[in-house]
């Protein structure tokens, strides 16, 4: 069974260009959750996506937004690039929404440089 | 303060000594996770944890609901165990993370 792909894996970009992350989860998981990390803040929640809806935010600018997609594959966006916005960037999946007793199933991550 | 803890922050040690990483978390939860991190970023979920206790191989984990309280421990420590570990908890609906333990196991 195939593991969650992000793609893609390494990324550049300037300061004011916006970018699209794309996740594919595990076959059969229709929970896709997104996650920035950074050295100073380490992990950070940015949102969840369940069955095409967005069902919880973390605390981040509107330029961070997403969506998800019938095959639930996902997708996030990040507009009007700034410095600070240089991360890695992972999504995880699940078989049911985030709040239940169940793993997390991480990908690689997209390490996100912005110059 | 932060809501997940976790101490020590860097942790050295000789192969084969008895590892333990422990978690603090102040908020309500439904569950505990613990996760392992390579270098080049990918993420391992170890375990999984509402109550009780865990193992699986040499690594197992424990918790202390009423304390808000979580050990990870790794016996006969081999370099390959050097990774960051990393405490999260499900609070309301999401994901907090503590700031992470890099471990560094020297043969």
């Amino acid at each position: 069974k195939a593991g969650v792909t992000q793609t893609p894996r390494y990324l550049i970009k300037t300061r004011g260009q916006q970018v699209t992350l794309s996740c594919s989860p595990i076959s059969g998981h229709r929970s896709v959750s997104w996650y920035q990390q950074t050295p100073g803040q380490g992990l950070q929640f940015l949102f969840e996506y369940f069955s095409e809806t967005q069902r919880n935010k973390g605390n981040f600018p509107g330029r961070f937004s997403g969506r998800q997609f019938s095959n639930s594959r996902s997708e996030m966006n990040v507009s009007t690039l700034e410095l600070g916005d240089s991360a890695l960037y992972l999504c995880a999946s699940s078989l049911r929404p985030l709040g239940g007793n169940q793993p997390q199933h991480f990908g690689d991550g997209t390490r996100l440089s912005i110059l | 303060k932060n809501e997940v803890e976790q101490s020590p922050q860097n942790l050295t040690a000789q192969e084969g000594e008895f590892i333990t990483i422990n978690c603090s978390y102040s908020v309500g939860i439904s569950a505990l996770h613990w996760l392992q991190q390579h270098p080049g970023g990918g993420i391992v979920s170890l375990f999984m944890l509402s109550s009780g206790k865990k193992k699986h191989g040499r690594l197992i984990a424990t918790i202390n609901i009423q304390e808000k309280h979580s050990s990870l421990h790794i016996t006969a420590s081999h370099p390959r165990d050097s990774a960051v570990y990393i405490c999260a908890v499900m609070g309301a609906q999401k994901l907090v993370f503590g700031q992470g333990t890099r471990l560094t196991i020297n043969p």
